[in-house]
């Protein structure tokens, strides 16, 4: 079982829809919960870092962490063409090394 | 304020062959992380520098190897490439602060070995 576990997708949805991407986790000493966008071809963007467990919200982004069912999602309101990309989980524990999964691809549709 | 920089941005090398990638950190950090990223897959994590000492490895074979220099900036070398080691290497760059994971990516050196 890998560690950090991500629907590869692709999911598309129209514009203004409300996305919902989901990962899971094994490894109990993971604290830190990241999300990172990448665009074709570049490299990955950090976008939400959340610290245990709860919610964390920045803009149109919300992050959520469960510890207690080891469940990350990351949620995007009025999602916009310009949010196309892959979106990329990852988590760590005291070591600072990061464990990430395959990543989403999501295509928001004009 | 610059981000993180690696060069070169594309290379191509034969198998059997050796190579250097090179990455400068973020203004302000002083631990570097490199990651090695295939088509389709999540970085994985190849090793961390931090004042000029390795101080993390994943599974990686000993043919991946890097440094670190006063000023932060760090450099991986590959020896003896094979196919399977093409892939967009990436560097990442943070503060050693104790309970951070905030790490900043470069765009990447896209190496294909033929």
């Amino acid at each position: 079982q890998k560690e950090v576990e991500q629907d590869p997708g692709p999911l598309s949805v129209p514009e203004g829809a409300i996305v919902s991407l989901n990962c899971t986790y094994s490894n109990s000493a993971f604290q830190y919960f990241m999300w990172y966008r990448q665009y074709s071809r570049k490299g990955p963007e950090l976008l939400m870092y959340t610290y245990s467990s709860g919610n964390k919200e920045d803009g149109r982004f919300t992050a959520q962490v469960d510890k207690s069912s080891k469940y990350i999602s990351l949620f995007i309101r009025d999602s916009q063409p310009s949010d196309s990309a892959t979106y990329l989980c990852s988590s760590g524990g005291s070591n600072y090394k990061l464990t990430f999964g395959k990543g989403t691809l999501l295509t928001v549709n004009p | 304020d610059a981000g993180v920089t690696q060069s070169p941005t594309h290379l191509i090398k034969t198998r059997g062959q050796q190579v250097t990638l090179r990455c400068s950190p973020k203004s302000g950090h002083d631990t570097v992380s490199w990651y090695q990223q295939a088509l389709g897959q999540g970085p994985q994590f190849i090793f961390q520098y931090y004042e000029e000492e390795e101080r993390q490895r994943g599974n990686f074979p000993d043919r991946f190897s890097g440094h670190q220099f006063p000023n932060y900036s760090s450099e991986l070398n590959v020896n003896a490439l094979l196919l399977g080691d093409s892939a967009l290497y990436l560097c990442a760059s943070s503060p050693y602060f104790r309970d951070t994971y905030e790490q900043y990516f470069g765009p990447g050196t896209r190496l294909t070995v033929t």
